[in-house]
């Protein structure tokens, strides 16, 4: 059974850092790409990041650009999300996903989700 | 960016009902779009990829379609689970992008 479980969320100040972790079971890790999804409060859904295999590539959306950086161990089976400069529209749930990039991309596998809150 | 244009953004439906949620692209994605559903306190859940296979575990009264540049997501015979929020999201660059939403609920 595939399983992806994150932690590290929680409240931090507008401008400080944060890093999330997803711990992924069930599946051979190294063999996806693997990529985290946000949803602020009652709000939809924004992909955030995406990292290939290896971890040589990685792919964001302009909002988080040169301010995330998404980053992988195999041998642990884990991802990892280093947020910096962080600010209130950070705040949103964050999921860990794995990314199937076969015939076209799509996220068929979710964790639970950890909460992130910026605020002063 | 490929803009995805999600609706109705929300339905109300009987239980047995016949459900489509429509999403167009603003620009060509081929067949490289999925379907997701969340409920109300849970993670998303892939219903549909490659815009008409059906996941793993997903009931078959679920199912998806493209007609030119339009996709759509049917629902038969509606069930008391099947409310909650179903999103598209296409996959064919990035950054991929989510539609809107629909907020499905029971009439």
């Amino acid at each position: 059974e595939v399983q992806l479980v994150e932690s590290g969320g929680g409240l931090v100040q507008p401008g400080r850092s944060l890093k999330l972790s997803c711990a992924a079971s069930g599946f051979t890790f190294s063999n996806y790409y693997m990529a985290w999804v946000r949803q602020a409060p009652k709000k939809g859904l924004e992909w955030v990041a995406t990292i290939s295999t290896s971890g040589s590539r990685t792919y964001y959306p302009d909002s988080v650009k040169g301010r995330f950086t998404i980053s992988r161990d195999n041998a642990k089976s884990s991802l990892y999300l280093q947020m910096n400069s962080l600010k209130s529209e950070d705040t949103a749930t964050y999921y860990c996903a794995r990314h199937n990039s076969g015939y076209g991309d799509y996220f068929d596998y979710w964790g639970q989700g950890v909460m992130v809150t910026v605020s002063s | 960016d490929i803009q995805m244009t999600q609706s109705p953004a929300s339905l109300s439906a009987s239980l047995e009902e016949i459900v489509t949620i429509t999403c167009q692209p603003s620009q060509d994605i081929g067949n490289y779009l999925s379907w997701y559903q969340q409920k109300p306190g849970k993670s998303p859940q892939l219903l549909i990829h490659s815009a008409t296979s059906l996941a793993d575990g997903v009931p078959s009264r679920f199912s998806g379609s493209r007609s030119g540049t339009q996709y759509s997501l049917k629902i038969n015979r509606l069930q008391v689970e099947d409310t909650g929020i179903y999103y598209c999201l296409q996959g064919y660059s990035a950054p991929w992008t989510f539609g809107g939403g629909t907020k499905l609920e029971l009439k």
